[in-house]
């Protein structure tokens, strides 16, 4: 079965710093890949997703991700973050022969520091 | 604009009784999740639907039971045997192909009085 990685529980940032949340899967059959947000007491909202093509999607809020087949990663970063980005994050990944069985991360919680 | 929608946003639940968690959707979508969601451990299968009148178990059913009579609705009961019921559960909703993202409602805190 897959199973998903995310190797940080927390990652405090400094505001405008750069940030990058990692991401692993187990799993090398052909899979899609997503970023989910979620703040407090509220559901996960999309990110962005990498389907195939450009290994390289952009997202909402300013995050991108970069898909890493040979190292099984999904990394998400971004340049420079605000305050408004404090939220928990969640990797998530399906596999195109089994059907609509999704696989998550625990998240991670990110801090954006003033 | 279609989306999932879950009530109520907060719930007590008194020892021994039963509560039931309500997840409507308008997006057309087939499949349908129940996730748990406790501090510091992501989301947990509850159970999970992908047609109309049926439904597996995910991996901690124990203490839930759900039904699934119409495509729009797939209400969520927490039963007294669930003796660790507090926590945030979230309902989703999926389309028809492995390419596309689950939809998330807004969630329901449960708490124990």
């Amino acid at each position: 079965a897959q199973s998903v990685t995310q190797l940080d529980s927390q990652v405090p940032v400094f505001e405008e710093a750069p940030v990058e949340l990692r991401c692993n899967y187990s799993s090398s059959v052909s899979v899609y890949l997503f970023w989910y947000v979620q703040y407090p007491n509220q559901g996960l909202q999309l990110l962005l997703k990498y389907l195939s093509g450009s290994t390289l999607v952009k997202g909402i809020n300013g995050f991108e991700a970069e898909f890493n087949k040979s190292q099984t990663s999904f990394h998400l970063r971004k340049p420079s973050v605000h305050i408004s980005d404090t939220a928990e994050y969640f990797c998530a990944v399906s596999e195109s022969n089994t059907g609509n069985q999704f696989y998550f991360g625990t998240g991670t919680s990110l801090t954006v520091i003033p | 604009d279609g989306g999932i929608t879950q009530s109520p946003k907060y719930l007590f639940r008194k020892e021994g009784q039963n509560v039931t968690l309500s997840c409507e959707q308008n997006l057309n979508h087939d499949a349908m999740y129940w996730y748990r969601q406790d501090p510091g451990q992501g989301l947990r299968l509850i159970y999970y639907s992908q047609i109309v009148n049926d439904f597996q178990k995910g991996d901690i059913a124990e203490g839930y039971s759900v039904s699934r009579e119409k495509k729009e609705s797939f209400p969520l009961t927490v039963t007294s045997a669930q003796k660790n019921p507090t926590a945030f559960y979230l309902c989703a909703s999926h389309g028809e192909t492995a390419n596309q993202p689950q939809h998330f409602g807004d969630g329901t805190r449960l708490s124990i009085l």
